[in-house]
């Protein structure tokens, strides 16, 4: 069964530094989706990609966030300088053809540990 | 009033029993409307899209109250392996244009 993959599954990192977070979403999907999850609280939108650009994204997704489709098959996610509070677990999710209503399907997420 | 708003739990229910929980989201613009899972430290996974109509998916039932802005989850005949965190997600097809999760109901269930 087709899956959404991301790398790494743990990252750790001094605060200040650049990540780079990596998501293969599935191979037919279209729309792209970044998530944040802080511990032992909710599920947080980042933002949506469709088309090559970005579709919509919150107000958490600042200038310190962005994303890119490199190569048409991965999606990342980049912090430029991160926070002590950016410590959380990062989901990818994909839809296919049902466009932005049709079932999300979620990576396994990235821990993202800022010291 | 929080944007989507659900009861934390936990829900302790013998195995076998039937369990509902509601969701409320305050924007009455709220377009569409699903029950996820999630398990401890795992990904969230789509239980259910919720309908105008209601619907029904096995031993799962859910229902959407536009009028009172709210989502119900029914699990009738439940399982050990049901336990889980259930989330209930919201999207609003408005200019501000947005996917909102609530923060999730804790369900065990007891053998």
């Amino acid at each position: 069964e087709p899956e959404v993959t991301q790398t790494p599954s743990h990252q750790v990192t001094q605060m200040g530094q650049e990540v780079i977070l990596r998501c293969v979403p599935i191979s037919n999907h279209l729309y792209f989706y970044w998530y944040r999850q802080i511990l032992g609280q909710k599920v947080e939108f980042l933002v949506s990609f469709y088309n090559n650009e970005i579709s919509e994204k919150s107000e958490i997704f600042d200038d310190q966030f962005s994303v890119e489709r490199p190569d048409g098959s991965n999606f990342t996610l980049k912090i430029r300088s991160t926070k002590l509070e950016d410590s959380a677990m990062y989901f990818c999710a994909s839809t296919g053809t049902g466009g932005p209503d049709g079932e999300q399907f979620f990576g396994p997420g990235t821990r993202l540990t800022v010291l | 009033r929080k944007e989507v708003e659900q009861d934390p739990g936990p829900f302790n229910v013998p195995e076998g029993a039937t369990v509902a929980f509601n969701c409320t989201y305050s924007n009455s613009a709220s377009q569409s409307f699903f029950w996820y899972r999630q398990d401890c430290r795992k990904e969230p996974k789509l239980l259910m899209s919720v309908y105008s109509s209601g619907n029904e998916d096995g031993r799962f039932t859910a229902q959407l109250n536009r009028a009172s802005q709210y989502i119900s989850l029914l699990i009738r005949d439940s399982k050990l392996s049901d336990s889980a965190t259930y989330l209930c997600v919201v999207k609003s097809w408005n200019r501000d244009d947005k996917i909102i999760f609530g923060k999730g109901t804790r369900l065990h269930i007891l053998p």
